[in-house]
């Protein structure tokens, strides 16, 4: 059984650029959600994705968006970078919306925006 | 809205000494509880999870947490530890209709020594 496998391990980035990050989910789960970790911090919820549609969002603004395929692979899109979103994003997956109650974490992208 | 707050940002232990990691939350409505771990260069992993039941719950690695509802506390405890549990900790809650929503605290750091 494959785990939950993010890509790119690690990036840099200039502010106002945009990025792009990706996760393949585990076998046999329909759900992904994504958080961000900033250093010293625990996750914060950015968005989670329930069979190709959107299925609850955090606070962040509108210049983070998502997707999800077919496949429930997912990726996640970050416009005009700016200084702050430096940090450790996170894509879990689980099965049915998370609802046995446990959810399976990548390694995470590391994201630096100079 | 809920909230997270784990008390203390680091924990320092001996090998084979007790440990307990404090976490209390605040939330208008029912909560189910989590305690993640993060090892070094790793995600996070489910150590154990209340959703309902009874409110003493363990871990298959020594760990165990009571639910408090009068107090809003998940605290979280091992009797005796191993260098191996050297790691960070990371209490969380979802309100009981927002499966795989999670809100995170700030995390404990636990280091283990010799």
């Amino acid at each position: 059984e494959t785990g939950v496998t993010q890509s790119p391990t690690h990036l840099i980035k200039t502010r106002g650029q945009q990025v792009t990050l990706r996760c393949s989910s585990q076998s046999g789960h329909n759900t992904v959600s994504w958080y961000q970790q900033a250093l010293g911090q625990g996750p914060q919820f950015i968005f989670q994705y329930y069979r190709e549609e959107e299925n609850g969002r955090g606070n962040f603004p509108p210049r983070f968006s998502g997707l999800q395929f077919p496949n429930y692979s997912s990726e996640l899109n970050v416009n005009a970078l700016e200084l702050d979103d430096s940090a450790l994003y996170l894509c879990a997956s689980s099965p049915d919306r998370g609802r046995t109650g446990e959810l399976f974490f990548g390694e995470g992208s590391r994201l630096t925006v100079l | 809205a809920q909230s997270v707050t784990q008390l203390d940002s680091q924990v320092p232990v001996f090998e084979e000494a007790p440990v307990e990691l404090r976490c209390n939350y605040s939330s208008s409505v029912s909560v189910y509880l989590f305690w993640y771990v993060q090892y070094p260069n790793q995600g996070l992993q489910l150590l154990l999870k209340y959703l309902s039941g009874s409110t003493l719950v363990e871990s298959i690695n020594g760990f165990e947490a009571e639910f408090n509802k009068s107090q809003t506390s998940f605290h979280l405890r091992k009797p005796s530890v191993h260098i191996s549990d050297t790691a960070e900790y990371f209490c969380a809650v979802s309100e009981s209709d927002s499966w795989g929503k999670l809100q995170f605290g700030a995390g404990t750091q636990v280091v283990v020594t010799p």
